[in-house]
């Protein structure tokens, strides 16, 4: 079954300061990948999404995504954080044949100070 | 502006009652989904329905059940079976034309069903 991993539950930088959040799926077909971002009490918006094609993936309010087979990884970056950036960061994966279902990671919390 | 519109945002019920969590979109997608969100176990699914007239169960689906009469709507009930109703429900839906939208999830702003 798909599934996926993110490894860091809570992470705090400064703002200014760059961001990688983490992102591990499972399974061996080729991947739909996609990043979602959460503020409190609210629904999901995406960020970004990998398809097929450039393996490097630019997304809204400065994110991108890097899709790397051999790690089976697609972590999301940021160069400067700015603080209202703070939320809670969703890696998700569909496969084809399966693509009506998407499986979640549980999230990271990034937390900006200033 | 089209959307996903959930009601109600914050609802409240006692032990042993059902209660209906509405789900309505204006974006002509054919799928729509139910999750639930619970602190640090990320979204999980509960219900989905790609046609009108036709659903299949998540990975949750016990003590839950929804129905889709209309393209539009797709409400969840969350009957007296559900045992830690208690959760931040999410809806959502999809459109399954095209590779560009294929995949993509449009979420509503969600529903915190609180069990007194």
């Amino acid at each position: 079954a798909q599934s996926v991993t993110q490894p860091d539950i809570h992470i705090t930088v400064s703002e200014g300061a760059s961001l990688e959040l983490r992102c591990n799926y499972s399974y061996g077909a080729t991947p739909y990948l996609f990043w979602y971002v959460q503020s409190p009490g609210q629904g999901l918006q995406l960020l970004l999404k990998y398809f097929s094609g450039d393996t490097l993936v630019q997304g809204i309010k400065g994110f991108e995504a890097e899709f790397k087979r051999s790690q089976s990884s697609f972590n999301l970056r940021k160069p400067s954080v700015h603080w209202s950036d703070a939320a809670e960061y969703f890696c998700a994966v569909g496969y084809t044949g399966t693509a009506s279902k998407l499986t979640f990671g549980t999230g990271t919390r990034l937390q900006v100070t200033l | 502006d089209g959307g996903i519109t959930q009601s109600p945002k914050y609802l409240f019920r006692k032990e042993g009652q059902n209660v209906t969590l509405s789900c309505e979109q204006n974006l002509n997608h054919d799928a729509m989904y139910w999750y639930r969100q619970d602190p640090g176990q990320g979204l999980r699914l509960i219900y989905y329905s790609q046609i009108v007239n036709d659903f299949q169960k998540g990975d949750i689906a016990e003590g839950y059940s929804v129905s889709r009469e209309k393209k539009e709507s797709f409400p969840l009930t969350v009957t007296s079976a559900q045992k830690n109703p208690t959760a931040f429900y999410l809806c959502a839906s999809m459109t399954t034309g095209g590779i560009s939208g294929a995949n993509v999830l449009t979420f509503g702003a969600g529903s915190r069903l609180t069990v007194l």
